[in-house]
């Protein structure tokens, strides 16, 4: 089974800087690599699927970026609804459809 | 409109049972995988289950395989999830999402709480 990891656990940005978020995949996943975005109480949303295709209604300052084992999605201008945690999953080699641990952005 | 429903969740004791359903809507369900995925309270995202568009393939974790069935009826536009002999350990809230993989809508969550 492929492990994902996510790194920082935690990241503090300020508003309107730029968040750059890491994924790990044990071993190459390719490009089947999706990023979802969870705010408290709520159900995770898609974000980018294919490492880099964003999904729909994604605002253009989410981007993703990478192949085989390290990722990574960048929020350019952060923007107060963007305060939240996201988590990487793999399913290139599915099932199972691992996710990462997480990372949370909070407000710095 | 997109819309995902879970129901069905509850207290229930260790050994205990429950079925979980979640009746979709604004999309063509019989041509769509789905998925469960489950989330402890503060932890993060554990993928269940998933199965085919027409049902006759199912996918399971390691964790819940013979415990957990997954099925869906889609006639009725619904997803299901068998949870027998429920351990203390899959206290969750539990989603319903459309897709096998990066699942584009979900359902806001059923909690499942089993209790000792």
């Amino acid at each position: 089974e492929i492990v994902m990891t996510q790194s920082p656990a935690t990241l503090s940005v300020s508003p309107g800087e730029r968040a750059t978020l890491s994924c790990r995949a044990s071993q190459s996943v390719k490009n089947k690599l999706a990023w979802f975005q969870q705010k408290p109480g709520q159900a995770p949303r898609l974000l980018i699927y294919g490492a880099s295709t964003r999904a729909g209604g994604i605002p253009a300052r989410f981007s993703g970026s990478g192949s085989g084992t390290d990722f990574t999605l960048t929020i350019s201008g952060l923007q107060s609804e963007d305060f939240a945690v996201y988590y990487c999953q793999q399913y290139n080699n599915w099932p199972p459809g691992t996710f990462g641990p997480g990372t949370k952005v909070d407000i710095k | 409109e997109l819309l995902l429903l879970e129901s069905g969740g509850g207290l229930v004791h260790v050994g205990g049972s429950l079925r979980l359903s979640c009746a979709a809507s604004g999309f063509t369900f019989s041509t769509s995988g789905m998925t469960w995925v489950r989330q402890a309270p503060g932890k993060g995202l554990d993928w269940v289950a998933s199965v085919s568009d027409n049902g006759a393939i199912t996918y399971y974790a390691d964790s819940v395989k013979g415990r957990f069935t997954i099925s869906r009826d889609n006639s009725k536009n619904t997803l299901y999830l068998q949870m027998n002999s429920l351990r203390a350990e899959d206290t969750a809230f539990y989603y319903c999402a459309k897709g096998k993989w990066a699942n584009d809508h979900w359902g806001q969550g059923t909690l499942v709480t089993v209790s000792s």
